[in-house]
């Protein structure tokens, strides 16, 4: 069984340049999370999606910041004009069920660290 | 707003030797989950505990959630190199997404 899968692992990116983030999800499960984080720092919560919708954006900066998760292909985590403090590894788990205990195990891809110069 | 603590923040052992680390909070947690995550890595899920006083054992790992839910435990026995990782715990209840603390950082020296 894959697992979550991420790419790019490592993506460089200008000041104003556009970055694309990647997730595809483990098989059978279509709820997907996308979580930041900074250097010697636990994971904050951006964005949850099932297919098709946004269920939960409230960690996701309003401005910049868009996701997706089509109905088909991966989930995209889209930031426009970066800046430096975009500068992170960005983490995306999913789960077969939703967010809500116990059964909510989530499992999380290898990140992709986006640098911003 | 829910906030989980880990304590300590960094811990540097022998191999062989025993090592405790802690993950509180004032709040009530539904479910509780322990991640090791590794340098350039996603974190991988060690194990969920829902019940209040429950205790799960995974080889030499030894996870506590407390009788109120507010706080857990992972114990590690004889710890080896492969020990060696960022921990993290995260609590979540119905409706609310996970809130992860920031971490333990334990490094094992053989």
């Amino acid at each position: 069984n894959a697992g979550v899968m991420q790419n790019p692992r490592h993506l460089v990116r200008r000041r104003g340049q556009e970055a694309r983030l990647r997730c595809s999800p483990m098989k059978g499960h279509s709820h997907v999370y996308w979580y930041r984080q900074l250097p010697e720092e636990g994971l904050k919560f951006m964005v949850y999606l099932q297919k098709e919708n946004i269920i939960d954006e409230s960690g996701m900066p309003k401005e910049r910041f868009s996701a997706e998760f089509p109905k088909e292909g991966p989930s995209i985590l889209r930031i426009q004009q970066v800046v430096r403090g975009d500068s992170a590894a960005y983490f995306c788990a999913s789960s077969r069920l939703g967010r809500d205990p116990p059964y909510n195990e989530q499992f999380f891809g290898p990140g992709t660290r986006l640098t911003v110069l | 707003t829910q906030l989980l603590e880990q304590s300590p923040q960094f811990l540097s052992i022998q191999e062989g030797e025993n090592l405790t680390v802690y993950c509180n909070s004032s709040s009530v947690f539904s479910s509780l989950q322990w991640y090791r995550q590794e340098p350039g890595e996603g974190p991988v899920l060690l194990v969920t505990v829902v019940t209040g006083g429950e205790v799960k054992k995974l080889k030499r790992l030894t996870f506590q959630f407390g009788d109120a839910r507010k706080d857990s435990s992972l114990h590690i026995t004889a710890a080896q190199p492969g020990d060696t990782g960022l921990y993290l715990c995260a609590g979540a209840n119905y409706g609310q997404n996970f809130v992860f603390g920031p971490g333990t950082r334990l490094s094992v020296l053989p």
